[in-house]
């Protein structure tokens, strides 16, 4: 079954514990992309990624990073999170560089929340 | 650099009605992808269209590319579609690799 997933689904961390959300996803695609999801503001992108150790900032890439060591993972670190950071978020990823123009394929989400 | 708004921003109906959702990008696209969204939060893709109309069971999607603007339409609305519904499309014109910028999304209540 073509999926992505991401791991954990809910997190609750305290202030400047470094964490790291994991995507991963089976359909062999070049595009990933990371998106955190904030009430009245909609879905935003953090980082994207066009294939292996290709990455580039999204609009909201602040107290982030990622990384793409293999075509399958592109793991979200959080190096000191922020209650600010409290958000839900999504991975993606898509068949083809040009990303709006093939179907996105999204994970199930993980809600995290720092105290 | 696209920007999409959607309206309405929450819509409650009754079982059965015909709902109607739209969607006004700024810049002209390659692609409009229409996406679900239920209360535990995973997001699926319901349409991707570039011209004219898909439907898919009772969801229909248009999409006009001369006014910018796209409708996602549900006939015989049941409450199992109560769910959110997000507009998106590229951010660059011609759908460059910097990938999608999405709508805030309309919140689809069916009551029985």
């Amino acid at each position: 079954e073509a999926q992505v997933t991401q791991n954990p689904r809910y997190l609750i961390t305290v202030t400047g514990k470094k964490l790291t959300v994991t995507c991963s996803q089976n359909m062999n695609h070049e595009y990933m992309s990371w998106y955190r999801q904030d009430p009245g503001l909609g879905l935003r992108q953090i980082y994207y990624s066009m294939n292996v150790e290709v990455t580039d900032k999204g609009d909201v890439p602040e107290g982030y990073k990622v990384s793409r060591k293999e075509k399958r993972n592109f793991p979200l670190i959080l190096e000191s999170p922020s209650p600010n950071q409290t958000s839900l978020y999504f991975c993606a990823s898509s068949l083809f560089i040009s990303a709006g123009n093939t179907e996105a394929f999204f994970g199930q989400g993980t809600r995290l929340t720092v105290v | 650099k696209n920007e999409v708004e959607q309206s309405p921003q929450n819509l409650t109906a009754q079982e059965g009605e015909f709902i109607t959702i739209n969607c006004s990008y700024s810049v002209g696209i390659s692609a409009l992808h229409w996406l679900q969204q239920h209360p535990g939060g995973g997001i699926v893709s319901l349409f991707m269209l570039s011209s004219g109309k898909k439907k898919h069971g009772r969801l229909i999607a248009t999409i006009n590319i001369q006014e910018k603007h796209s409708s996602l339409h549900i006939t015989a609305s049941h409450p199992r579609d109560s769910a959110v519904y997000i507009c998106a499309v590229p951010l660059s014109p011609g759908g460059g690799a910097d990938g999608l910028t999405f709508g805030k999304g309309t919140h689809l209540i069916i009551q029985p």
